[in-house]
């Protein structure tokens, strides 16, 4: 069976400071997939990011940065200078190939000014 | 541009009242689409694989007769929650799976049902 767990049930941020986002999960698939989602208050679920099980590249994308380790089975999450616009709730899924998504229980991000 | 539909986005309607949810798949042929739900500060939980031209398959706990799902086409699938009560009160939305796509499934903007 798959899961996904973020323990970080909300955190709450001044503005500028950093925050990491924290996922771990589970899969016996040794092909999967690894996903972030934002979701603000309006609902709708906003793709960041997805990693493959073969892929342990870190990667960075302007303020956003991911740190896949297979080791620990964990796939966090940093925002650099969080923003007040960074606040939502943000999911970590996983799947293996065209299977539904199991989404962790999302951690809130509230930053504020 | 979307690429899947998802209508309506919000329904207020009263208790013993069916509603009907469409998702639309803009640019891909979807022989499967999937519905979640999500209560309140709650995480998404899927409800059923929607599955073109059979029956849907349910997850463990959902009632069939409850959330009526009927997949057509290849571009559309539809949730009917029938005779809802306050406690189907929730989040839904669904997803259409892409192959080849570095973001696998496209999520309609969801549908938020209160049932008073």
């Amino acid at each position: 069976a798959q899961k996904v767990t973020q323990a970080q049930t909300e955190i709450s941020v001044v503005e500028k400071e950093d925050v990491t986002l924290d996922c771990v999960y589970e899969t016996r698939d040794t092909t999967y997939y690894l996903f972030w989602y934002k979701q603000p208050p309006s609902g709708e679920l906003v793709f960041l990011i997805r990693r493959n099980s073969f892929d342990e590249q870190n990667e960075i994308s302007g303020r956003y940065s991911w740190n896949f380790q297979k080791s620990t089975s964990s796939f966090n999450f940093t925002i650099t200078a969080s923003q007040v616009v960074d606040s939502a709730v943000y999911f970590c899924a996983l799947n293996h190939r065209n299977t539904p998504l199991v989404f962790g229980k999302g951690t809130r991000l509230s930053v504020i000014a | 541009g979307a690429v899947v539909s998802q209508h309506p986005s919000r329904v207020i309607c009263k208790s013993g009242t069916s509603v009907k949810i469409e998702c639309r798949s803009l640019d891909f042929q979807a022989t499967t689409m999937f519905w979640y739900r999500q209560f309140p500060k709650k995480s998404l939980m899927l409800m059923a694989t929607s599955n073109e031209g059979s029956k849907a398959t349910y997850e463990q706990g959902v009632e069939k007769d409850k959330f009526l799902i009927n997949h057509a086409s290849l571009t559309l699938s539809t949730l009917t929650v029938t005779s809802a009560h306050p406690e189907d009160s929730s989040f839904y939305i669904c997803s259409v799976p892409v192959v080849g796509s570095n973001q696998p499934q496209h999520f309609g903007d969801g549908t938020r049902l209160s049932i008073l």
